[in-house]
């Protein structure tokens, strides 16, 4: 069975541009979530998503949205880029909701901003 | 302001002993845990839950102690390998958040062959 799958593995942008990373769960999990990795911050929620809803929001700034659809593929957007963001994102997808769910993790999108 | 890099903990063992690492969470409300294993370049990988109705549970060469009276997990691996060497979280979830998880700042074991 595939695991997750995110792309593109590897980028870099500049500062003010926007970016969308992508990411396909393993088969037959429903709930996608991403979460932004950096030495300074560790490991941090940004969203949740199941049935092409959002559930869940971390405390990231409005720049960062993202979407899921009916196959449960996700992607997130980071609009007018900072240095800031520069970052490893991770995106990890559980069969579903509530209680005892593991999540799975991708390998990650590492984002430059340069 | 600027961000100041999160302290890891490190720890060094040699190869064949047991390595224990620690985590205090930090909500008594949580009520699963996990712990995950990340190596250089990569994403983090599942190597053992544990649910709050339950204080120790056994995998492949690890076991993860829970502790609800003191807010503290422990991850032990047995026999630790080369191959061990990485980065460990501890991820906690509250319960009726879905699948938000807090992640612990880690810890870099290294195993000295």
């Amino acid at each position: 069975k595939a695991g997750v799958t995110q792309t593109p593995r590897y980028l870099i942008k500049t500062r003010g541009q926007q970016v969308t990373l992508s990411c396909s769960p393993i088969s037959g999990h429903r709930s996608v979530s991403w979460y932004q990795q950096t030495p300074g911050q560790g490991l941090q929620f940004l969203f949740e998503y199941f049935s092409e809803t959002q559930r869940n929001k971390g405390n990231f700034p409005g720049r960062f949205s993202g979407r899921q659809f009916s196959n449960s593929r996700s992607e997130m957007n980071v609009s007018t880029l900072e240095l800031g963001d520069s970052a490893l994102y991770l995106c990890a997808s559980s069969l579903a909701r509530g209680y005892g769910n593991t999540i799975y993790f991708g390998e990650g999108s590492w984002l430059t901003v340069v | 302001g600027e961000s100041v890099g999160l302290h890891l903990p490190t720890l060094s063992v040699q190869e064949g002993d047991n390595s224990i690492i620690n985590c205090a969470y930090s909500n008594s409300a949580s009520d699963y845990f996990i712990w995950y294993k990340q190596e250089s370049g990569k994403g983090p990988q599942f190597i053992i839950d544990i649910r709050s109705n339950m204080d120790k549970r056994q995998g492949q060469r690890v076991t993860v102690l829970l502790n609800k009276t003191v807010k503290h997990l422990s991850l032990q691996i047995a026999a630790t390998q080369p191959g061990d060497s990485a980065v460990y979280f501890c991820a906690e979830n509250l319960g009726g958040t879905g699948n938000q998880f807090y992640f612990g700042t880690g810890t870099s074991l290294t195993v000295i062959p």
